[in-house]
């Protein structure tokens, strides 16, 4: 059964700072990868989506890896700023299922 | 486009009560989920739909039902509320294919006391 983990939990970072949210999961056979930025009370926004035959993908500040034969993804934030404060959820698809399977989700909080 | 839209945003029920968590999507997919999601937890998958008269349970679909008579709309029914359903439910759409990225809807936050 695929399992999605997150690490840290919570990050608190000062303003400025590059920082890295991880992601690893368990069954390697992904179809890709996607990762969400949720502020509070708010739903989900797409952020990044890595097919599972990229080795990453980048948005503005924003920069997500995928090592499949490893099972971990990273997400690279760039001079964080106060607005990139919400819980960053990374989910795979599976090949053999048709939903995504999420992780608990990172809570980051950049301070100006 | 809309995307995806969810009513209501907020509901209390007591428990015992019925309702429908309403979810429509403008963007013609024929993918349709819904997800739990429950405080400090990642999202949990309840049922799901891969075209118009097509469902399937999902992770943890007990207590729920769904529809999906035509492509845009895919609501989920909660005959009896329990307090374990207090939860933040969220519906989601993608297009065919294996890869292409799912898209959320604001979510419905509901409490059952």
């Amino acid at each position: 059964k695929q399992e999605v983990t997150q690490i840290p939990a919570a990050l608190s970072v000062p303003e400025g700072e590059n920082l890295v949210l991880n992601c690893s999961f368990t069954d390697s056979a992904i179809y890709n990868l996607q990762w969400f930025r949720q502020d509070p009370g708010k739903g989900l926004t797409s952020l990044l989506l890595i097919q599972s035959s990229q080795r990453e993908q980048t948005s503005g500040r924003l920069n997500a890896s995928l090592d499949k034969s490893s099972g971990r993804s990273t997400l690279y934030i760039a001079a964080s700023q106060p607005g990139d404060s919400a819980t960053y959820l990374c989910a795979v698809k599976n090949q053999a299922g048709t939903a995504l399977i999420f992780g608990k989700g990172t809570t980051l909080s950049v301070s100006s | 486009n809309a995307g995806v839209t969810q009513t209501p945003k907020f509901r209390i029920l007591k428990i015992g009560q019925s309702m429908t968590l309403q979810c429509t999507q403008d963007m013609n997919h024929n993918y349709m989920y819904w997800y739990r999601q429950d405080p400090g937890m990642g999202l949990k998958l309840i049922y799901y739909s891969v075209g118009a008269g097509i469902t399937d349970k999902g992770e943890v679909p007990n207590g729920y039902n769904v529809s999906r008579s035509t492509t845009e709309d895919f609501p989920l029914r909660l005959e009896l509320a329990a307090p374990s359903q207090t939860s933040v439910y969220f519906c989601a759409s993608r297009s065919g294919g294996a890869g292409y990225e799912q898209f959320f809807g604001p979510g419905t936050r509901l409490t059952v006391l």
